[in-house]
């Protein structure tokens, strides 16, 4: 079983549209969670954290549900800039390496 | 905005060279991570490296890789004899602290063995 799941996509989307991405992840120790956006051939860069309690950071929303495994994003108003690859990011221990999933492409059209 | 640079941007060597790959973290920053990414696949942990020793290393760093910080900036990927599947971006990351922190990632060097 893969450590981090998601679906590989893509989602094509018009933009103004509102799209939501899933993951998964194995190891029910992990301890904290990310979502990563990563532009064709560009390093990862942090888009959010993700908690339990959920966070909103404009129209970005992301949802951690431990007893699942289960980590969402939401993309509201979807903009063309929005498209990239949307990489879940698990740290199953603090201070050590970080899990990545194979990510989700987003394309937002006009 | 600090941030963590790499060098060179892209790299091509003969299979059998040895390369170095160089990485300067945040200055702040006391944690110290590799990854790379092939292309087409998913971002892979290779190594990560706290007060001067290495912490933890996956299975892909084998003998053939090892990671110097020679000084008080830089942060060094060395791989002894490269191979045709070493070709990927590697990543180095930095972190402040070991508590549930974010990495931050460097753009990247992208390595292509002929």
């Amino acid at each position: 079983r893969k450590e981090v799941e998601q679906d590989p996509g893509p989602f094509n989307v018009p933009e103004g549209a509102t799209v939501a991405f899933n993951c998964t992840y194995s190891n029910s120790a992990s301890q904290s969670f990310f979502w990563y956006r990563q532009d064709c051939r560009k390093e990862p860069k942090l888009l959010m954290s993700v908690y339990s309690s959920g966070n909103e950071d404009g129209r970005f929303t992301a949802q951690l549900n431990r007893a699942s495994q289960y980590i969402s994003l939401l993309i509201r108003d979807s903009k063309l800039s929005d498209s990239a690859t949307y990489l879940c990011v698990v740290n199953e221990e603090y201070g050590n390496k970080l899990v990545f999933g194979a990510g989700t492409i987003l394309r937002v059209k006009s | 905005e600090p941030e963590v640079t790499q060098t060179p941007s892209h790299q091509v060597t003969q299979m059998g060279q040895e390369v170095i790959l160089r990485c300067v973290p945040i200055s702040n920053h006391l944690y110290f991570y590799w990854y790379r990414q092939i292309l087409g696949q998913k971002v892979e942990f290779l190594v990560s490296f706290y007060n001067n020793e290495i912490s933890e290393k996956s299975e892909i760093f084998d003998d053939q890789f090892s990671v110097e910080r020679p000084d008080g900036s830089n942060f060094t990927l060395k791989i002894r004899s490269t191979k045709l599947e070493d070709s990927a971006m590697y990543f180095c990351a930095s972190r402040p602290r070991p508590r549930g922190d974010e990495q931050f990632f460097g753009p990247g060097t992208r390595l292509t063995v002929l």
